[in-house]
C-alpha cells in the first residue's frame, strides 16, 4: 500500500525556519519525482515544487511565491522527502501536502495526509 | 502563468443528479488536466488525469472531456458520497495551477 507521511509542522514566528518531512513506503521512492503542494486555512490548493528523480539529476522547480526562500531535497536511502522553509511569512501559513508522480505520467496520483505550518507571533 | 478558472464555485444538487463542471485555461494546455476531490480534513484525491483517464478505483461515474483550454468534469449519478470540492489542475508547464475549486453541496 502506498503511504505518504508528513510530519515537522508547527508555529513559527515570522522570518523563522522550519523543514517539513515526507516518509514514503509502499512504492520504489526513487524511481518517481515528488511535489508539495499547499492549501491555506479555507483556500484553494497551491503547488509549491517539484524534484525529479535520480535519473533527472534531482533537479527541481519552484513555485514564484517560494522561489529563493524554500528547498525541495530527497534522501533516496531513506524514501523520504524534505521542504526546508527559510524566512517563512504569515502567508506561509498552510497545510502542506506531498505527493508522487508516477514515472510516463504527470498526474500527482497518491498525496499524503497534510501537516499544518502556521506562522505567526 | 497559466490561470485556470473553475465554474460554479459551489452548487447544490440531489442524490442522482447529474452533475457538471467546467474549467478554462489561459492558453491551450494539450491534455495536461486533472481532477482532484477533497473532503474537509482530506487530502485530494486523484480522480481523473491526463483530461479523461480515470484514476484506479474511481467510479465509472466520474468522467472527464474537453480540449485545448475547456475541459468538463462530470458525475453522471451523484451519490452521497460526492459531496466534495472538486479541483482541476493543469500539467502542462511550471508552476502547476489549480483551479479555485468547486463546493458540490447536498440540495
Amino acid at each position: 500500500e502506498v503511504q505518504l507521511v508528513e510530519s515537522g509542522g508547527g508555529l513559527v514566528q515570522p522570518g523563522g525556519s522550519l523543514r517539513l518531512s515526507c516518509a514514503a513506503s509502499g512504492f520504489t521512492f526513487s524511481d518517481y519525482f515528488m511535489d508539495w503542494v499547499r492549501q491555506a486555512p479555507g483556500k484553494g490548493l497551491q503547488w509549491v515544487g517539484r524534484i525529479r528523480n535520480k535519473a533527472n539529476s534531482y533537479t527541481t522547480e519552484y513555485a514564484a511565491s517560494v522561489k529563493g526562500r524554500f528547498s525541495i531535497s530527497r534522501d533516496d536511502s531513506k524514501n523520504s522527502l524534505y521542504l526546508q522553509m527559510n524566512s517563512l511569512k504569515t502567508e506561509d501559513t498552510a497545510v502542506y501536502y506531498c505527493a508522487r508522480r508516477p514515472i510516463g505520467s504527470r498526474n500527482l496520483d497518491y498525496w499524503g495526509q497534510g501537516t499544518l505550518v502556521t506562522v505567526s507571533s | 502563468d497559466i490561470q485556470v478558472t473553475q465554474s460554479p464555485s459551489s452548487l447544490s444538487a440531489s442524490v442522482g443528479d447529474r452533475v457538471t463542471i467546467t474549467c478554462r485555461a489561459s492558453e491551450g494546455i494539450a491534455n495536461y488536466l486533472a481532477w482532484f476531490q477533497q473532503k474537509p480534513g482530506k487530502a485530494p484525491k486523484s480522480l481523473i488525469y491526463d483530461v479523461s483517464s480515470l484514476q484506479s478505483g474511481v467510479p465509472s461515474r466520474f468522467s472527464g472531456s474537453g480540449s485545448g483550454t475547456d475541459f468538463t468534469l462530470t458525475i453522471s449519478s451523484l451519490q452521497p458520497e460526492d459531496f466534495a470540492t472538486y479541483y482541476c489542475q493543469q500539467h502542462n508547464s511550471y508552476p502547476l495551477t489549480f483551479g479555485g475549486g468547486t463546493k458540490v453541496e447536498i440540495k
